[in-house]
């Protein structure tokens, strides 16, 4: 089955605890990316990847970072979480050869910064 | 800049009304549109894609879309409401092309109660 994967689903933490949150697809797409969902925000685009070691910034790239060393695998990590980063973040991954094909969506992880 | 709205944060509805959920874009190039719902706890699921075929696109759960491009506009829309599609339903677009960003640009969303 078709999917994309992220751990953890919860997570509480404080202030400054550097964390990693895993993404990784198992489709063979190029193109990864990391969105955040705030209320009244909708969804905004923190760090994409075209490809291995392709990575850039977002909408919202500030406090996170990401490395792109397998094709499949795309972790999001804030390496020193602030409570401005709690937020849902959900990762996408995209095969491009066509632009109106299917980004899919991970079921998403819920970050709570203390 | 190029950006996505969403008529209506809340929409409420009766179970078996018309469902009516709309979504605007400002662009000075033709975008590719997208509508997903979340329902509660759950990620995002494609609805229906505009993949420029034709402008009229239906998707899952008896939902369907006209794109509108005088309007510039992509609304959803169900004839009947079943107490199974309340969710929160975003409105995307991208303009990416060939190398670029295929970044999706999402409405705020608006979510959707049926009432019984």
């Amino acid at each position: 089955e078709a999917q994309v994967t992220q751990n953890p689903r919860y997570l509480i933490t404080v202030t400054g605890k550097k964390l990693t949150v895993t993404c990784s697809q198992n489709m063979n797409h190029e193109y990864m990316s990391w969105y955040r969902q705030d209320p009244g925000l909708g969804l905004r685009q923190i760090y994409y990847s075209m490809n291995v070691e392709v990575t850039d910034k977002g909408d919202v790239p500030e406090g996170y970072k990401v490395s792109r060393k397998e094709k499949r695998n795309f972790p999001l990590i804030l390496e020193s979480p602030s409570p401005n980063q709690t937020s849902l973040y959900f990762c996408a991954s995209f095969q491009y050869g066509g632009l109106t094909d299917t980004q899919y969506f991970g079921p998403g992880t819920r970050l709570t910064v203390l | 800049a190029q950006s996505v709205t969403q008529l209506g944060s809340h929409v409420s509805v009766s179970e078996g009304a018309l469902v009516l959920l709309r979504c605007n874009y400002s662009s000075s190039v033709p975008p590719y549109l997208f509508w997903y719902v979340q329902y509660p706890n759950q990620g995002l699921q494609l609805l229906l894609k505009y993949t420029s075929a034709a402008t009229l696109v239906k998707g899952i759960n008896g939902f369907e879309a006209e794109f509108k491009k005088s309007e510039t506009s992509f609304h959803l829309t169900k004839p009947s409401a079943h107490m199974s599609d309340a969710a929160e339903y975003f409105c995307a677009v991208t303009w990416g092309s060939g190398g670029s960003n295929y970044k999706l640009t999402f409405g705020k969303g608006t979510l959707l109660t049926v009432n019984p």
